[in-house]
């Protein structure tokens, strides 16, 4: 199957500081990428979709200036937490869909945030 | 807005077959998603209905009954290494392919 690849696996950061992950299609186009938060125990929560070429489009509650996202290429979207604060801490996971494949989504295998 | 019912927990013996139930209620419907976690990873595709019925793949099943709202996903010949989160998700808009998941089911498999 497609894989996808998140950067880094874990990150530790300090209150205030700023964080970005990569997302990345190894071997397919992504024109949607996906974001997703989970806290422990918890299910995924959808952040933002993620479009090349295009502004993301947040979802209710998602504060847009908090999580910048950008899809710069077709196969490469960032998620970049601004102004870490320690309830920011959770897994975050990306998904991107393969234009190839009808319906599925194929998952980078996440990124463990800790701010401290 | 979407609701995503599954149970918390089950657990069962290596070799039984453990039915984990998940039932919806979403704005829309574009198919149904089940997928397994094993703490600290990403999620892995089992399987994906959109059209009433049986799925069968292997060890694991999946039933839809859209005019219910209701799916299950069926493992059988449990082993060990099948304890696991299993998450239910549905795609509810056409063409954004967006997934709403359920809280998801922990499955405990004893020896």
């Amino acid at each position: 199957g497609a894989v996808v690849s998140q950067h880094p696996s874990w990150v530790i950061c300090k209150s205030g500081t700023s964080v970005k992950i990569e997302c990345r299609s190894l071997d397919f186009q992504a024109t949607t990428m996906f974001w997703y938060r989970q806290f422990p125990k918890q299910s995924l929560m959808l952040m933002a979709t993620s479009n090349e070429g295009s502004k993301a489009t947040y979802e209710q509650g998602v504060e847009k200036d908090k999580f910048l996202i950008n899809h710069a290429s077709l196969t490469l979207s960032t998620l970049t937490v601004t102004s870490a604060h320690p309830e920011d801490s959770s897994f975050y996971i990306c998904s991107a869909r393969d234009p190839g494949s009808t319906y599925e989504q194929y998952f980078g295998p996440g990124t463990r945030l800790t701010v401290t | 807005g979407q609701n995503i019912d599954q149970p918390t927990e089950m657990t069962a013996t290596e070799g039984a077959i453990v039915q984990i139930n998940c039932t919806y209620q979403t704005s829309g419907f574009n198919g149904l998603f089940w997928y397994q976690q094993h703490a600290g990873e990403a999620p892995t595709f089992l399987s994906y209905n959109v059209l009433d019925g049986l799925e069968e793949k292997g060890r694991f099943s999946s039933f839809l009954s859209r005019s219910k709202g209701y799916s299950y996903l069926l493992l059988k010949e449990l082993q060990m290494k099948d304890s696991a989160s299993y998450l239910c998700a549905v795609s509810g808009g056409y063409n954004d392919y967006k997934l709403s998941f359920g809280a998801g089911t922990t499955v405990t498999v004893r020896a």
